[in-house]
């Protein structure tokens, strides 16, 4: 069975601009969350879709927002890019119910200049 | 909201010793605890993980135990080898996941 997918894997944007990243989750998983990661914060929940409804969202500003579709792949934008949004973002998949196990994709490598 | 810290921010041991990486949580309403393993340049790979039911769980070299009372739980490497080395993540997990912020374990050849 393929994992999560990401894409694209690295991404060099400018300040004020914007950026939509995507994951495929694994196959029959309905759950889609995104995390960002950084160095100084570690993993930090951003929101997560649940048969095409954000079912829980973190505390991230209204510049990060995403989408879930019917085949239950995921986007996630950003936008008016800052210097700080620079990070990993890390999609995970999982079946949707309480207690699950969640797999990560590799993460999409976010550069702002 | 939960919030999970690791006592380590890195660890180090020789090849073939034990590594015990210990984290704790706050919310007593967390029901799940699963450990990933990042590699650099890679994503968070689950290693294992373990439910409030259960005490202890264990596969092969791995093993996690839960101590609900102190709220804490353990991840314990037995037999450890150079392939170990990476950043550990603990989670606690009820509505959502909470994640430590990581422990760098180096295995000494």
């Amino acid at each position: 069975k393929a994992g999560v997918t990401q894409t694209p894997r690295y991404l060099i944007k400018t300040r004020g601009q914007q950026v939509t990243l995507s994951c495929s989750p694994i196959s029959g998983h309905r759950s889609v969350s995104w995390y960002q990661q950084t160095p100084g914060q570690g993993l930090q929940f951003l929101f997560e879709y649940f048969s095409e409804t954000q079912r829980n969202k973190g505390n991230f500003p209204g510049r990060f927002s995403g989408r879930q579709f019917s085949n239950s792949r995921s986007e996630m934008n950003v936008s008016t890019l800052e210097l700080g949004d620079s990070a990993l973002y890390l999609c995970a998949s999982s079946l949707g119910y309480r207690l699950d196990e969640q797999y990560f994709g590799p993460g999409t490598r976010l550069t702002v200049t | 909201g939960e919030s999970v810290g690791l006592h380590l921010p890195t660890l180090s041991v020789q090849e073939g010793d034990s590594a015990v990486i210990k984290c704790t949580y706050s919310d007593s309403a967390s029901n799940y605890f699963p450990w990933y393993k990042q590699e650099l340049g890679k994503g968070p790979q689950l290693i294992i993980d373990i439910r409030s039911n259960v005490g202890e769980k264990k596969d092969q070299r791995i093993a996690v135990t839960l101590n609900k009372t102190a709220k804490h739980f353990s991840l314990h490497i037995t037999e450890t080898q150079p392939e170990d080395s990476a950043v550990y993540f603990c989670a606690a997990s009820g509505n959502q996941f909470y994640f430590g912020t990581g422990t760098s374990l180096t295995v000494i050849p």
